[in-house]
């Protein structure tokens, strides 16, 4: 079955460190992929996503992705977090171009920094 | 203004009762879905419509029924109520049924549902 992998289910940075947060998922096919973020008392909200072309997606808030095909593997960076980027962020795949229906969800990463 | 929102935030309630919870966007989209989030925190789509059609309805109990009055709103009312019920239940909009393709899908901020 298809899934959506993500391996760190709570990851504590100080401010300025460096994040990486790791997406894996499992289709072998065409796949549009996405990062959303939940900040605390807020709803879900899109952060990147990757269609086709240059896979280094460039997101709000200073967030990228890099899109790895032979990795299966979506993973979202930050060269210096800040205190504001405490959220859960959640990996999310549609494979192969198909409904809302088919959009996958991760179990989602907490991160905390530490001020 | 809250794009889409839902009420209530909290339910507590006991099995076998019967609930709803409600949703509204004034995004002006077509298409709304309503999602369960489970103890393990995955995200599952149960039920989505578009101008008031339902147009995806996933393996879901049919204690559970949703409700569209029109475009701009979708309530989910659940019967008898089980304790594996107990979920966090998230709202969401997007343009056109074609989500998978924009990828922008509007949440609310969810309604954490406890069956006792």
């Amino acid at each position: 079955a298809q899934s959506v992998s993500q391996h760190n289910h709570h990851v504590i940075l100080s401010e300025a460190a460096s994040l990486e947060l790791g997406c894996n998922y499992s289709y072998g096919g065409t796949v549009n992929l996405f990062w959303y973020v939940q900040y605390p008392g807020q709803h879900l909200q899109l952060l990147l996503k990757y269609f086709s072309g240059d896979p280094l997606v460039k997101g709000i808030k200073g967030f990228e992705a890099e899109f790895i095909k032979s990795k299966f593997s979506f993973n979202l960076r930050k060269p210096s977090v800040q205190w504001s980027d405490t959220a859960e962020y959640f990996c999310a795949v549609n494979p192969g171009y198909s409904s809302a229906s088919k959009i996958i969800f991760g179990s989602g990463t907490r991160l905390s920094i530490r001020p | 203004d809250t794009a889409v929102s839902q009420t209530p935030k909290y339910l507590v309630t006991q099995m076998g009762n019967d609930k709803s919870i409600k949703c509204e966007q004034n995004l002006g989209h077509d298409t709304m879905y309503w999602y369960k989030q489970d103890s393990k925190k995955f995200l599952k789509i149960m039920f989505s419509y578009n101008n008031k059609e339902l147009i995806i309805n996933e393996t879901v109990p049919n204690r559970f029924s949703p409700k569209s009055p029109d475009k701009a709103h979708l309530n989910l009312h659940i019967n008898s109520l089980e304790l594996g019920d107990s979920a966090v239940y998230f709202c969401a909009s997007s343009q056109d049924t074609l989500a998978g393709v924009t990828g922008e899908l509007f949440f609310g901020e969810g309604s954490r549902l406890t069956v006792l």
